[in-house]
């Protein structure tokens, strides 16, 4: 059972540009959520999805940021128009529908804004 | 909101030596887990140890256990004969057992393990 896979594992982009994050869950995980970390910070909650849903964005910037989680496919994190502050490590993390139980990450995509 | 504080930015331990790294919380719910993670220099994230808010018992996994006060709202990590593999950073995390689950972080302590 492979773990949960995100890719690309580092991103270098210019200033202006966008990045496409994919996260693939955990085989039979249907809930995933999104972290940023900077640097010498904690991981923060950006957001959580569900298949077609997005349950909770209360940790997403307002402007240029999204995510989608569809039927198909795996999740995708956005950021259109990068800055240099957009420069960060982004987890992905998913769990069962069944509350409670663990939560599994990702080995992070690293993006750089130049 | 719930809010987790790790006071201890940094940590050191002589290897085979036993460290303690500090956590508190602070919630307003009764049921809820805890969890530290583990980022070493690869930068992935390690579950350690896990503790449900309703088990009295704390957690142990091998070397590592934790000392749950639930009252205190606070939830330290032991360490036990270290090893140079444990240097990394420790983030301790909170995640409500409402419907979200959301982890909660802290702002996490840099373990270091002298040989």
């Amino acid at each position: 059972n492979a773990g949960v896979m995100q890719n690309p594992r580092h991103l270098v982009r210019r200033r202006g540009q966008e990045a496409r994050l994919r996260c693939s869950p955990m085989k039979g995980h249907s809930h995933v959520y999104w972290y940023r970390q900077l640097p010498e910070e904690g991981l923060k909650f950006m957001v959580y999805l569900q298949k077609e849903n997005i349950i909770d964005e209360s940790g997403m910037p307002k402007e240029r940021f999204s995510a989608e989680f569809p039927k198909e496919g795996p999740s995708i994190l956005r950021i259109q128009q990068v800055v240099r502050g957009d420069s960060a490590a982004y987890f992905c993390a998913s769990r069962t529908g069944i509350s409670g139980n663990t939560i599994y990450f990702g080995e992070g995509s690293w993006l750089t804004v130049v | 909101a719930q809010t987790v504080t790790q006071s201890q930015p940094e940590m050191s331990v002589q290897e085979a030596e036993t460290v303690t790294l500090s956590c508190t919380y602070d919630t307003s719910e009764s049921d809820y887990y805890l969890f530290w993670y583990k980022q070493p220099p690869s930068r992935q994230m390690i579950l350690v140890i896990r503790q449900e808010a309703y088990k009295q018992q704390n957690a142990t996994e091998n070397r590592f256990s934790v000392n749950f006060q639930k009252a205190a709202k606070s939830f330290s990590l032991k360490i036990s004969d270290s090893q140079l593999g444990d240097a990394a950073m420790y983030f301790c995390a909170y995640r409500s057992a409402d419907a979200g689950n959301m982890l909660t972080f802290g702002g996490g302590t840099r373990l270091m393990v002298k040989p």
